[in-house]
């Protein structure tokens, strides 16, 4: 049973246009979400998060927004760069205390036309 | 900046070899985890480990051990090498309540 989706497997856009990436979950007990992006050949780096008690956090051209009611968050990217070229997981995590243990979307594979 | 560091880049084995997979932090986390990377499938958890000796089981541990001796080091362990088990493992770190940093992968084949 997937608790983290992210339906959409590949997205293009033009570069200086928006990017918007998708997540959606199950698991309501999850307080904590976060957006890695992934290079081919190298390991995931963390992006930018949530807690539940926001709705938007911003830092610099990335926004995650999250819909609690909807069980959705999303990721916009602007303006778009082509470096911004690669797979992007989004994961949950239910406050467990101190593991930090993280449940993880299948990716979605942004491609930024220039 | 954390580094993690992952042994091996590449490991070609055979069906059957027990198999180490060995993953280095140098920022004091506490937390460690393994994970592995298959297409469509996102990253999964096989095991994570809160403290020297402790070990939790993730996801999908079948198949799988690990050992953490020393708080730096985090090793996972292939009993018996499968075809199945033909993946990329990701090595990963934290403190508490923090995210995690991971470790550039290890691309393993199984012949």
């Amino acid at each position: 049973d997937q608790q983290v989706k992210q339906n959409s497997p590949s997205l293009s856009v033009q570069e200086g246009r928006i990017s918007i990436l998708n997540c959606d979950y199950t698991n309501s007990m999850f307080d904590y979400f976060l957006w890695y992006k992934k290079y081919p050949a190298e390991g995931p780096t963390f992006l930018i998060s949530i807690s539940s008690i926001k709705d938007k956090n911003e830092d610099g051209r990335f926004t995650v927004f999250l819909n609690k009611s909807a069980k959705h968050l999303s990721l916009h990217i602007v303006p778009s760069q082509p470096g911004d070229s690669a797979v992007y997981f989004c994961a949950a995590s239910a406050n467990d205390g101190a593991t930090n243990k993280l449940i993880f979307g299948t990716g979605t594979l942004l491609a930024v036309q220039p | 900046d954390v580094k993690v560091t992952q042994s091996s880049r590449y490991l070609v084995k055979r069906t059957g070899e027990k198999v180490f997979l060995e993953c280095v932090q140098d920022m004091d986390h506490e937390n460690m985890f393994w994970y592995r990377q298959d297409p469509g499938l996102g990253l999964r958890l096989i095991y994570f480990s809160y403290d020297v000796k402790m070990k939790e089981k993730g996801d999908i541990p079948e198949g799988y051990s690990v050992s953490r001796e020393k708080k730096e080091r985090f090793s996972l362990i292939l009993e018996s090498a499968s075809t199945n088990q033909t993946s990329m493992y990701l090595c990963a770190s934290s403190l508490s309540l923090q995210p995690q940093h991971f470790g550039d992968g290890t691309r393993l084949s199984i012949l």
